[in-house]
Order: structure tokens, then C-alpha cells, then sequence
């Protein structure tokens, strides 16, 4: 699993407040990924890191922000959660092979 | 930015028939081509992947085929078991060093019956 894991696994929120989803990894990797994945659509990037606080916008970023204030942890924060958000969040790390994928956050808004 | 079509959304083949999987791409930049399989309620999974100064590339019963001037490429999956059963993405993207920013595309689902 590439040391990754996603924190919580399960969250349901309401309309309107914020929330925050955890990626940490262990294996000092510099680049880190937050996708969503839904239904006909894929996966598509939101936000990735390429280093202690440098961060930068994926195709879906509106609505999320990023924070990465360790190499270990990723954050993604939706400031004020809406229904359209709810969606399976998943955190990845690219080596120089591959990239993997945590065991995703299904984030739902109600 | 990259895009990345992928067809069929859905394929239904018997056990033992083979099944192919087509992407395009739009970004003539673009020189990393992996495929994950998800199986229901799990991770995407790496499966094989191909970078643009191969055209083809095989591990056991899938192989995977790049044709660069028509930016297009292909999973075929031969012999194929129930466990092949899952949901297959393709992606593309400019790797540079360790960085790997994905562009999936909306993928397939398999159903290999018996």
C-alpha cells in the first residue's frame, strides 16, 4: 500500500460545514494527490503537492483547498461542503514507477 | 490541459474470450500510459503500463499497445477469468522525475461470465 493511509474512511456532514480529510504517508515520497472519483466521470485531480508547502490546483479545485505543512501529511479541506461534493476521495504518491492510491474517504453531504 | 476518452463504458465477455479496452489522448506531450484495475470498494490498482518509446508492452495474459501518432491506446486482456471482473482506467500524463499528475478516463467495466 505504499504507506499511505486516509483519514476517516467514512464521514457524513452537513450542507454548509467544513470538513477535512487526512492523507498521511510514511515513505518521504515529494508528490502527493487528491482525486475524486464519481460515476462517468473517473477520477479527477483536485489539488496536488509537490513539496512542503507548495501546492497547486488539479481540474476540479473549486471548492477545496490544500495544505501541506509536512512532507507526511496532505490535507484537503472543503470550506463549506456542499451536495456536489459528496463523492469517494482518494490521496495518492507517485514514485518514479507508479503512482498509488490510499484506500479512499467516501464523503458524503447532506 | 490533457484529456482522455475511453470506450467501451461497459464490456460483457464470456470466460476464455479476450477483451480490449481503447483510450484517447489529446496532449502530444504525454509520455506515461498506465491502466488500474478497482475492484468494487477498493483502491485503483496498478496493472501495466507503457511510456511513449515502447508500442507495446505484455505481463502474462494483458498486454498493452501505444500508438503515438494517433495518440491512442489499447488493454487487451486475453483468456479472461471471472476474477478480471472489475472496473479498468486509463491515464496519461507527462511524468518528470517522480512527478506523476494523472488524467483517468471515465473507464470500463468488465463482467467476465461463466
Amino acid at each position: 500500500d505504499a504507506g499511505i493511509t486516509q483519514s476517516p474512511r467514512h464521514k457524513v456532514t452537513e450542507t454548509g460545514t467544513p470538513v477535512t480529510l487526512r492523507c498521511h504517508q510514511t515513505e518521504n515520497h515529494r508528490y502527493m494527490y487528491w482525486y475524486r472519483q464519481d460515476p462517468g466521470h473517473g477520477l479527477r485531480l483536485i489539488h496536488y503537492s509537490y513539496g512542503v508547502k507548495d501546492t497547486d490546483k488539479g481540474e476540479v479545485s473549486d471548492g477545496y483547498s490544500v495544505s501541506r505543512s509536512k512532507t507526511e501529511d496532505f490535507l484537503l479541506t472543503l470550506e463549506s461542503a456542499t451536495s456536489s461534493q459528496t463523492s469517494v476521495y482518494f490521496c495518492a504518491i507517485s514514485t518514479n514507477t507508479e503512482a498509488f492510491f490510499g484506500q479512499g474517504t467516501r464523503l458524503t453531504v447532506v | 490541459g490533457e484529456n482522455v476518452e475511453q470506450h467501451p463504458s461497459t464490456l460483457s465477455v464470456q470466460e476464455g474470450d479476450s477483451a480490449v479496452i481503447k483510450c484517447t489522448y489529446s496532449d502530444s506531450a504525454s509520455n506515461y500510459f498506465p491502466w488500474y484495475k478497482q475492484e468494487l470498494g477498493k483502491r485503483p490498482q496498478l496493472i501495466i503500463d507503457i511510456r511513449s518509446n515502447v508500442g507495446e508492452k505484455k505481463d502474462q495474459r494483458i498486454a498493452v499497445t501505444l500508438n503515438k501518432t494517433a495518440k491512442h491506446f489499447s488493454l487487451h486482456i486475453t483468456e479472461t477469468q471471472p476474477e478480471d471482473s472489475a472496473v479498468y482506467f486509463c491515464a496519461a500524463s507527462k511524468l518528470t522525475g517522480t512527478a506523476s499528475k494523472l488524467t483517468f478516463g471515465t473507464g470500463t467495466r468488465l463482467q467476465v461470465t461463466l
